[in-house]
């Protein structure tokens, strides 16, 4: 099974401060089709998550360019220029290329106002 | 809009079943596979099952393969995760989410199983 690690698992970040946050996977999230099926979500206190990026660095409608993901083969990452206050939540990646058997969830980055 | 809401959860024993049920409107629910996300008190998410658009596949995780049946009904626009011989570690929100790589998510149901 793929195994899929984010870090850090905690992100204090200063308001207006750049954010970074890994995500690497076990093996290569390149599908025998070419595209690589790796997406990023975010889960603010409370709420149902809602995907931020698909397919590495595409961005969902309405989500902020401040946003912006990056990488290839196994090693990814999700960045934020400038973090603001609605940004506090949890960051999960995930990949979908290794499917079936199944869909795999990194462990989750918790970032947080300093 | 784009929505899905999903309902059934509740506290239930370990060992009995329970139904959750996922509606969705404003698309054409019957051209979109349709997945199961759980996430247990405090912890991070995990892929639990996917039905595809027209029902005729179902894959299911390891932790809840034999234990679960997803089904959907096209023209009521539902999908439903049948759950028995619960246990302790199934207590979780869980999500419905569309595939189009999980683009879409509903709020959660909760699912308690305790004795």
């Amino acid at each position: 099974d793929v195994v899929i690690t984010q870090s850090p698992l905690s992100l204090p970040v200063t308001l207006g401060q750049p954010a970074s946050i890994s995500c690497r996977s076990s093996r290569s999230l390149v599908h025998s089709n070419g595209n690589t099926y790796l997406n990023w979500f975010q889960q603010r206190p409370g709420q149902s998550p809602r995907r931020l990026m698909y397919r590495v660095s595409n961005r969902d409608p309405g989500v902020p360019d401040r946003f912006s993901g990056s990488g290839s083969g196994t090693d990814f990452t999700l960045k934020i220029s400038k973090v603001e206050a609605e940004d506090v939540g949890v960051y999960y990646c995930m990949q979908g290329t290794h499917w079936p058997p199944m869909y795999t969830f990194g462990q989750g980055t918790k970032l947080e106002i300093k | 809009q784009v929505q899905l809401v999903e309902s059934g959860g509740g506290v239930v024993h370990p060992g009995r079943s329970l139904t959750l049920s996922c509606a969705a409107s404003g698309f054409m629910f019957s051209g979109f596979a349709m997945h199961w996300v759980r996430q247990a008190p405090g912890k991070g998410l995990e892929w639990v099952a996917l039905i595809s658009y027209d029902g005729s596949n179902k894959y299911y995780s390891d932790s809840v393969k034999g234990r679960c049946t997803l089904s959907r009904d096209n023209s009521k626009n539902t999908m439903s995760l049948q759950m028995s011989s619960l246990r302790l570690e199934d207590t979780a929100t869980y999500y419905c989410a569309r595939d189009g790589a999980f683009d879409v998510w509903g709020q959660g149901t909760t699912v308690i199983v305790s004795s």
